[in-house]
């Protein structure tokens, strides 16, 4: 079956360590997204990829970084540098369309991330 | 700039009573609208989406959505919901200068028997 992965689905951090979010499809989407979710919040942007070597910046970029070197992977990485890192992280991906993303999204399951 | 909010943040309703999730949005282009709904603990599932078309809009589990221009609302509905309907459900947006979808806070939908 197609779909997204995401790893760990549970992670704790101590305060000042770098932790990476795996994010995996097989879908064959060009697109990929980073998502936090918050309680009463939403989800906010962090960062996107509309294609392989290339990724721009969300609503919440600060303190994250990403890479996309290959088509099926986008690996988030939340740095000592983010202030609030305790969140539910959502990957998903997209197909694109004429050159921008067809709009519907396909998610993973999610990461829990804990700062203690 | 593209947004939406949704007015509720938790809507309980009774089983098998009629229900009514409102999204407002605002955008200054033509957009495309989404309602996904998200389980405990788990990642988002795609209720149904507008993009063109009708404006009466059908989607999974016997949800349908409106999608009204003149008051630039996107609000989902359910004639009977069942206990298993209780979720949070997230209104999106995405409009042809962006190349990510925007989504509202989210609303709870609790259902009681």
């Amino acid at each position: 079956d197609g779909g997204i992965t995401q790893s760990p689905k549970y992670l704790f951090r101590k305060e000042g360590q770098n932790v990476t979010l795996s994010c995996e499809q097989n879908l064959n989407h060009d697109a990929m997204y980073w998502y936090r979710q918050d309680p009463g919040q939403g989800l906010r942007l962090i960062y996107y990829s509309q294609i392989v070597n290339d990724f721009q910046k969300g609503d919440i970029a600060e303190g994250y970084s990403v890479s996309r070197e290959k088509k099926e992977s986008f690996p988030l990485t939340v740095t000592s540098a983010q202030k609030n890192p305790t969140a539910f992280y959502l990957c998903a991906s997209s197909r694109r369309e004429g050159g921008r993303a067809a709009g519907e999204l396909f998610f993973g399951e999610g990461s829990r991330l804990t700062v203690l | 700039a593209q947004s939406v909010t949704q007015l509720d943040s938790q809507v309980p309703v009774f089983e098998e009573a009629p229900v009514e999730l409102r999204c407002n949005y605002s955008s200054s282009v033509s957009v495309y609208l989404f309602w996904y709904v998200q389980y405990p603990n788990q990642g988002l599932q795609l209720l149904l989406k507008y993009l063109s078309g009708s404006t009466l809009v059908k989607g999974i589990n016997g949800f349908e959505a409106e999608f009204n221009k003149s008051q630039t609302s996107f609000h989902l509905r359910k004639p009977s919901v069942h206990i298993s309907d209780t979720a949070e459900y997230f209104c999106a947006v995405i409009d042809t200068g962006r190349r990510a979808l925007t989504f509202g806070s989210g609303t709870r939908l609790q259902v009681q028997p």
